[in-house]
């Protein structure tokens, strides 16, 4: 089956650390994206990739890193400096860099600050 | 701001009534994207219609965008129960060269039988 998977679908956190929330596609997708999900809203902006070793910040990067060290991977890590963690996080692709078409979604990580 | 924005918030309607939300955007487009999210999934991409593009049909969806008046409406036909889930449209700026899409917050549909 190709697809997106995200792990774990839930992850509880302590105030302070930080965790790393998994992104892998197996579609052979140039471009990737972070988006942040807080409840009755849109997604947001985190952070993508339109390729290994590049990648640019979104509408809300503070509090974040990312890595693309390979192509079908997009790790994502919630740092203690992120105020508001607490959200669901989704991970996105696309075919081709630089084009608007279609984004193909993972079914999403809950992170819960404790 | 956001923009795109969706209008209703929510939607209840019966089985086999039709369902009709509307997305308002604010700046010049590339092309204007539905999505489905059932709770607590991801987002399941319905359609994509260009900005050339007037009226896009898939099987049970319609959807129609006016550039003039930067807007695009998404009908669903006959609606079942399984159209229950949240309706998001997404636009793609006219000259962005990153595929980035911005979001609306969403229209939430109930379809009771």
């Amino acid at each position: 089956d190709g697809g997106i998977t995200q792990s774990p679908k839930y992850l509880f956190r302590k105030e302070g650390q930080n965790v790393t929330l998994s992104c892998e596609q197996n579609l052979n997708h140039d471009a990737m994206y972070w988006y942040r999900q807080d409840p009755g809203q849109g997604l947001r902006l985190i952070y993508y990739s339109q390729i290994v070793n590049d990648f640019q910040k979104g509408d809300i990067a503070e509090g974040y890193s990312v890595s693309r060290e390979k192509k079908e991977s997009f790790p994502l890590t919630v740092t203690s400096a992120q105020k508001n963690p607490t959200a669901f996080y989704l991970c996105a692709s696309t075919i081709e860099r630089g084009t608007t078409d279609t984004q193909y979604f993972g079914p999403g990580t809950r992170l819960t600050v404790l | 701001s956001q923009q795109g924005e969706e209008d209703p918030q929510a939607l209840s309607i019966q089985e086999g009534e039709n369902a009709t939300m509307n997305c308002s955007y604010k700046t010049s487009i590339n092309n204007l994207q539905w999505y489905r999210q059932n709770s607590g999934r991801g987002l399941v991409h319905l359609i994509l219609i260009r900005s050339n593009e007037r009226e896009k049909h898939s099987g049970r969806l319609r959807v129609t965008l006016d550039t003039s008046k930067k807007s695009s409406s998404l009908l669903i036909t006959a609606s079942r129960a399984a159209d229950t889930a949240s309706y998001f449209c997404a636009t793609a700026l006219r000259g962005d060269s990153w595929g980035k899409l911005q979001f609306g917050a969403g229209t939430q549909v109930v379809v009771t039988p």
